[in-house]
This record gives structure tokens, C-alpha cells and sequence, in this order.
């Protein structure tokens, strides 16, 4: 029972390059959401979706961009990085039936732009 | 001023101590969440609350709506217990999503 996974662990990028952080999860949850945590503050919400193609911003959503093409994925995509997006990026999921208000976290994603 | 505010920010303890940390909040809110992080590691769900108090092992939660405020305690606290605890509350209005505290950092020193 693997719940939420993201890839890759760590990863280093330079400034203006591009990347994908994935997220799966395994629990058929419908609700999907990607979050960053900067030292000495709280974690922000960046995108969410409430289910299969259909994706909404958060608080923080300037400089990213996700999509929900299948229950499972929701990949967030950063297009040019900035230093600014240095970061750890966790994604969650939740049911939204049985247990409507539980989220599950992965594990994190830390990045470093330079 | 943030939507959710905790403290202590910092607590060190000696083992043994009961531990009180506080989660205010200013939004109306249909669940609170507990959740814990150790160094360096993922985030774990320790207790949702809509309304008064949970309890699993030594860990407590409460919550008093009216008042708008959140309690995590740890009774016969341990070094295993140093971790990072943060308050989130999900909002009634607004995205949806969670809506978190900048955490309580506690050490228990053996």
C-alpha cells in the first residue's frame, strides 16, 4: 500500500531550466493538492484538483502550472525556475466520501534552484 | 496577520513533562488537523477535529469552536517525541485546501 509517492527525492536545478514533480497516489482519491514549505513558514497551498480535469490555483500558483489527466497523477510543472521556487514541495490527497476531511501526504520533494 | 496562529514556536522539555501547544485561528472552519514532522521527513496525520477532544495513546487534542482554539498535548513525554507539530485548519470559505501554522518545534531532552 505505497498511499502517496512523489519523485524525485531531491533535485538540484538551474536557474530558467524546467521540471516535472510528479505525484501518484493509490487510494482513488478524488481530491489532489500540491503545497510548499518554506523555513519558518507554514506550508502554502500552490494548485489543488477535485478530481480527473479539473485543476484550481491556490495561494502561490505564479510560476507553476499542473494538470489531472487520471485519478491517479497530478504532476506540478515549474517552467522557468527561479531561486524563489528554492522550496520542499509536498503533495496530498484525500477521499472526499469516506473520510471527507483526512489528508494524506507524500513524502516530499526538496528543491534547490541556483 | 495569519489565519492560523500557534505557540510556542519553540518548546524544549525534559522527558517526563507534560507538553501543552496552542492552534488559534481566525476563519470559520469545518475540521482542524494536527499533524506532526520530524526532521528532514514527511508529514503525518495526528488527529482531525470538527469538534471536542481526541485522544490516541498520549497525545490529546481539543478543540473549542465558539472560542475558535486548538490544544495538542503530550502527556509523559519522550525524546522520540521531538518533532515539528503543526496546526491546519480547512476553511469553510475559500480554496479548498488546508491552511497551516508555521508549527511548534520540540525537543524532550532525555
Amino acid at each position: 500500500n505505497a498511499g502517496v509517492t512523489q519523485t524525485p527525492k531531491f533535485r538540484i536545478l538551474k536557474i530558467g531550466q524546467s521540471m516535472t514533480l510528479q505525484c501518484t497516489q493509490d487510494m482513488n482519491h478524488n481530491y489532489m493538492y500540491w503545497y510548499r514549505q518554506d523555513p519558518g513558514m507554514g506550508l502554502k497551498l500552490i494548485y489543488y484538483s477535485v478530481g480527473a480535469g479539473i485543476t484550481d490555483k491556490g495561494e502561490v500558483p505564479n510560476g507553476y502550472n499542473v494538470s489531472r489527466s487520471t485519478t491517479e497523477d497530478f504532476p506540478l510543472r515549474l517552467e522557468l525556475a527561479a531561486p524563489s521556487q528554492t522550496s520542499v514541495y509536498f503533495c496530498a490527497s484525500r477521499d472526499g466520501v469516506a473520510s471527507p476531511y483526512e489528508q494524506y501526504f507524500g513524502p516530499g520533494t526538496r528543491l534547490t534552484v541556483t | 496577520k495569519n489565519e492560523v496562529e500557534q505557540s510556542p514556536q519553540n518548546l524544549t522539555a525534559q522527558e517526563g513533562e507534560f507538553i501543552t501547544i496552542n492552534c488559534s485561528y481566525s476563519v470559520g472552519i469545518s475540521a482542524l488537523h494536527w499533524l506532526q514532522q520530524h526532521p528532514g521527513g514527511g508529514i503525518v496525520s495526528l488527529f482531525m477535529l470538527s469538534s471536542g477532544k481526541k485522544k490516541h495513546g498520549r497525545l490529546i487534542a481539543t478543540i473549542n469552536i465558539q472560542e475558535k482554539h486548538s490544544s495538542l498535548h503530550i502527556t509523559a513525554s519522550h525524546p522520540r517525541d521531538s518533532a515539528v507539530y503543526i496546526c491546519a485548519v480547512r476553511s469553510t470559505g475559500g480554496a479548498d485546501g488546508l491552511t497551516f501554522g508555521k508549527g511548534t518545534h520540540l525537543i524532550i531532552q532525555p
